[in-house]
């Protein structure tokens, strides 16, 4: 089975540090995502990559930034956190087209 | 743009009760449509999928066609259990679309004995 493993699972943060969260996927595949769910919403794109060094901004991705260094980690910067980022954030990968995702367990995120 | 609209929760059934929850969507081109899954403290999992009009996904005893004619791929089970209790995505992906799915509201089904 594909796994995707975010680093934290809980992490409270200050207002204006900035936040690195990590996600890592063990199948080689070309497409990932970050995505924060919050209550009433859904989940809403932040950013994703199909290739190493590729980004393209989601639908909301101000206040964020990604980079794909290596084809199996995706990371997502808060380059100054407020409290409007307090979500859960979920990392997905993909193989291609036709295909679903697979998750990560989510990193909760609180901003103080 | 593309979009898909589910409706609201909760949705509370006493166990053995039929479910169905109702999805929608409009799309630009001619999408895959997904359900998944989220139990507490977990991220989503595919619960099943179609990727043409027509076809049946099916899972775990869920079911849901792919209706192109009323754009729609609502989602039922027969039977439901307490464990079934989680929240439901519907979500779509068109092809040529960067392969980003895009996600519904989400429902949440609480399931009591």
């Amino acid at each position: 089975d594909v796994k995707v493993t975010q680093s934290s699972r809980y992490l409270v943060k200050r207002t204006g540090e900035k936040v690195f969260l990590e996600c890592v996927q063990d199948m080689d595949h070309e497409n990932m995502f970050w995505y924060r769910q919050d209550p009433g919403l859904g989940l809403r794109l932040i950013y994703f990559s199909y290739d190493v060094k590729m980004k393209e901004k989601g639908d909301i991705p101000e206040g964020y930034s990604v980079s794909r260094e290596k084809k199996e980690r995706f990371s997502l910067i808060l380059e100054s956190a407020s409290t409007n980022q307090t979500s859960m954030y979920l990392c997905a990968s993909s193989l291609n087209l036709g295909y679903g995702y697979t998750f990560g367990s989510g990193t909760r995120l609180t901003v103080v | 743009g593309d979009s898909v609209t589910q409706m609201e929760g909760p949705v509370t059934l006493s166990e053995e009760a039929f479910l169905t929850i109702n999805c929608t969507y409009t799309a630009t081109g001619y999408p895959s449509l997904f359900w998944y899954v989220q139990y507490p403290g977990e991220g989503l999992q595919l619960l099943l999928k179609a990727t043409k009009a027509d076809d049946k996904g099916s899972n775990k005893g869920f079911e849901a066609t792919y209706r192109k004619e009323t754009t729609s791929f609502h989602l039922e089970k027969g039977s439901v259990q307490v464990s079934d209790s989680a929240v439901y995505f519907c979500a779509l992906k068109v092809t040529g679309g960067g392969n980003k799915l895009t996600f519904g509201t989400g429902t949440q089904l609480k399931v009591e004995l």
